[in-house]
């Protein structure tokens, strides 16, 4: 089984402070990382993903992301957040190619990141 | 844009009444996943369609189903809804490579159950 645990439900932040979302996941099986955001009343759109390779990952945005195996985390930052970066942000895993769980996202709770002028 | 559209944006339907949302993908888009999200969680999986036949599902009870056609459209049927049917419905799509895993996700159709 697989899950993911988003450590901060919200995250209050000054414009042009640099910013970190905390996000662990568990699993049995090798995986695949993704962050999404999601607007009010919008869906989700993929900001990053991790596949396989170099584990520092670039997103849009000025978004990335580090997937670290030992500590089993997959922490989002941007140096320096703008008003409009103010969204809902949703850490995922799903299993590798090799999984029959490929292509299934398992959902974080979400965190709220409200940046402030 | 993701080129994924969803309709209707908005539903409202009573308890014990049937549903069916759809969900219009990219040309090639042979894998559709739908979601439901309630309010203030995260998405949770009901099940992916792959070649119109179902190869995957959460933990959802049978009064979910879903349909997958040759066009690359999609539906989502719930019977008997239930007040906590109420969320927001998200149905996602990808082509099945050896590369890739990413999936482009609709707007979602918003359904209340008074």
């Amino acid at each position: 089984a697989q899950s993911v645990t988003q450590l901060d439900s919200q995250v209050p932040v000054f414009e042009e402070a640099p910013v970190e979302l905390r996000c662990n996941y568990s699993s049995s099986v090798s995986v695949y990382l993704f962050w999404y955001v999601q607007y009010p009343n919008q869906g989700l759109q993929l900001l990053l993903k991790y596949l396989s390779g170099s584990t520092l990952v670039k997103g849009i945005n000025g978004f990335e992301a580090e997937f670290n195996k030992s500590q089993t985390s997959f922490h989002l930052r941007k140096p320096s957040v703008h008003i409009s970066d103010t969204a809902e942000y949703f850490c995922a895993v799903s299993g590798d190619s090799g999984s029959s769980n490929t292509g299934k996202l398992i959902f974080g709770q979400g965190t709220t990141l409200q940046v402030k002028p | 844009e993701t080129g994924v559209t969803q309709s209707p944006t908005h539903l409202i339907k009573t308890r014990g009444q049937q549903v069916t949302l759809r969900c219009s993908s990219q040309s090639g888009h042979n894998t559709v996943s739908w979601y439901q999200q309630a309010l203030g969680q995260g998405p949770q999986f009901i099940f992916q369609y792959y070649r119109e036949e179902e190869n995957g599902r959460g933990n959802f009870p049978p009064r979910f189903s879903g349909l997958q056609f040759p066009n690359y459209s999609s539906e989502l049927n719930v019977n008997a809804l239930e007040l906590d049917d109420s969320a927001l419905y998200l149905c996602a799509t990808r082509r099945l490579t050896l590369s890739t895993d990413t999936q482009y996700f609709g707007p979602g159709t918003r359904l209340t159950v008074l």
